[in-house]
């Protein structure tokens, strides 16, 4: 069955300091998420991708946070400079449609640790 | 703006012991419901999606419905195996509203 793949599945870092977090969506999918669960609390969304653009945002994605769809298979989160509260699972997901009742597919995740 | 809460916060079953888990909701039209499963460490694995009120849907052990206030997720004679978080959430399009998620232990 495809899945989402993610790479590095932990990831520790100093405070200051820019990250990047990979993702390989499913490879018939054109829509592309981030979400993050920090440690005992909700999963939440981040970014929404389609196209090259980004087509929603939440508060919590602002100017330290970018994504990128370099080529054609991944598609990258980027966090310019890491804050502690930064430390969460970072989860990317896709999709094959971007209207209606979406279902995504989610990846394994990348534990970021924030010192 | 979308709101999902999921009740009890963990259940602890005996191996056979079915009972269910709840997810209230409030948001400004529904769109359909999903529930997933996650395990610890890993990403949400989706289950079902429920599209309207008084539908049902079932996968083994489990069965999920959906009324216009709530869903619920049934577990028959559930076994170790089904011990996960259990996740439901609202969709606007690709954004998801998730709830905190209900954490089930199952007791050989």
């Amino acid at each position: 069955e495809p899945e989402v793949t993610q790479t590095p599945s932990h990831q520790v870092t100093q405070m200051g300091q820019e990250v990047i977090l990979r993702c390989v969506p499913i490879s018939n999918h054109l829509y592309f998420y981030w979400y993050r669960q920090i440690l005992g609390q909700k999963v939440e969304f981040l970014v929404s991708f389609y196209n090259n653009e980004i087509s929603e945002k939440s508060e919590i994605f602002d100017d330290q946070f970018s994504v990128e769809r370099p080529d054609g298979s991944n598609f990258t989160l980027k966090i310019r400079s890491t804050k502690l509260e930064d430390s969460a699972m970072y989860f990317c997901a896709s999709s094959d449609a971007g209207t209606g009742v979406v279902k995504l597919f989610f990846g394994s995740g990348t534990q970021l640790s924030v010192l | 703006e979308d709101q999902v809460t999921q009740s009890p916060e963990a259940l602890r079953l005996q191996e056979g012991e079915s009972s269910s888990l709840n997810c209230s909701y409030t948001v400004s039209g529904l769109r359909g419901l999903f529930w997933y499963r996650q395990d610890p460490g890993k990403g949400p694995e989706f289950l079902f999606t429920l599209y309207s009120a008084g539908e049902e849907k079932e996968k083994e052990r489990l069965k999920a419905t959906l009324t216009k206030k709530e869903s619920f997720l049934h577990i028959t004679a559930p076994k170790p195996e089904d011990s996960a978080t259990y996740l439901c959430a609202v969709p606007s399009y690709g954004k998801l509203t998730f709830g905190q998620g209900t954490i089930l232990t199952v007791h050989p």
